[in-house]
């Protein structure tokens, strides 16, 4: 059974940062390039970034550019997201997605971890 | 970016009706437009990819169709159960990007 699970998330300062990890298990984590996707309070869901199984490829969306990093362990079977310079608008709901055959779209996803920027 | 909108927005049904949701694109995504569902307090799972595929353990009452810059969602006969936000996305470029969401609701 493929189980994608998040952690690292929490409450934290505008400026700040955390480092959001999700743990896969039940398919060859290796083979799969991956997503992360985040949902503000009651609003849709916004792609954040992408990394390919090697690392090789990696892609932002420009509202996170320069200040997130996506990185990925696959002896370990595990995904990250480094979020630095926080602010209020990061405030979400951080899934993980798998990305099925690299093609783009995201066939299993985590519980999700919410990351809140408060003062 | 590629934007995505979706319409209506709110969608309010009974059980065993037909309703369509609509996601267009601001450029063509040719057929690389998925379809998701999503329950409160839940992730989204996947219902249909490449516009019109079927995910696998999804029920049959569930379609998709559309290619170029017009897609839609249907579903055939509304069960209790699909009264959930719709979300569509498309994943020809990136940045992927999703539609706003379509929320059915009784």
């Amino acid at each position: 059974e493929v189980q994608l699970v998040e952690s690292g998330g929490g409450l934290v300062k505008p400026g700040g940062s955390l480092r959001l990890s999700c743990a896969a298990s039940g398919f060859t984590f290796s083979s799969y390039s991956m997503s992360w996707v985040r949902q503000p309070p009651g609003k849709g869901l916004e792609w954040v970034s992408s990394i390919s199984s090697g690392s090789n490829y990696i892609y932002y969306a420009d509202s996170v550019k320069g200040r997130f990093t996506i990185s990925r362990d696959n002896a370990k079977n595990s995904l990250y997201l480094q979020i630095n310079s926080l602010r209020a608008e990061d405030t979400a709901i951080y899934y993980c997605a798998r990305i099925r055959f690299s093609s783009g779209y995201m066939d299993y996803w985590g519980q999700g971890t919410l990351v809140t920027v408060s003062s | 970016d590629i934007q995505m909108t979706q319409s209506p927005s709110t969608l309010s049904a009974s059980v065993g009706d037909r309703v369509t949701i609509t996601c267009r694109a601001s450029q063509s995504v040719i057929s690389w437009l998925a379809w998701y569902q999503q329950k409160p307090g839940k992730a989204p799972d996947l219902l249909i990819y490449k516009a019109s595929s079927l995910e696998n353990g999804v029920p049959s009452r569930f379609s998709g169709s559309g290619s170029g810059t017009e897609f839609t969602l249907t579903i055939s006969s509304l069960q209790p159960d699909d009264f959930a936000t719709y979300y569509c996305q498309q994943y020809n470029t990136y940045p992927y990007t999703f539609g706003q969401g379509t929320k059915l609701e009784i």
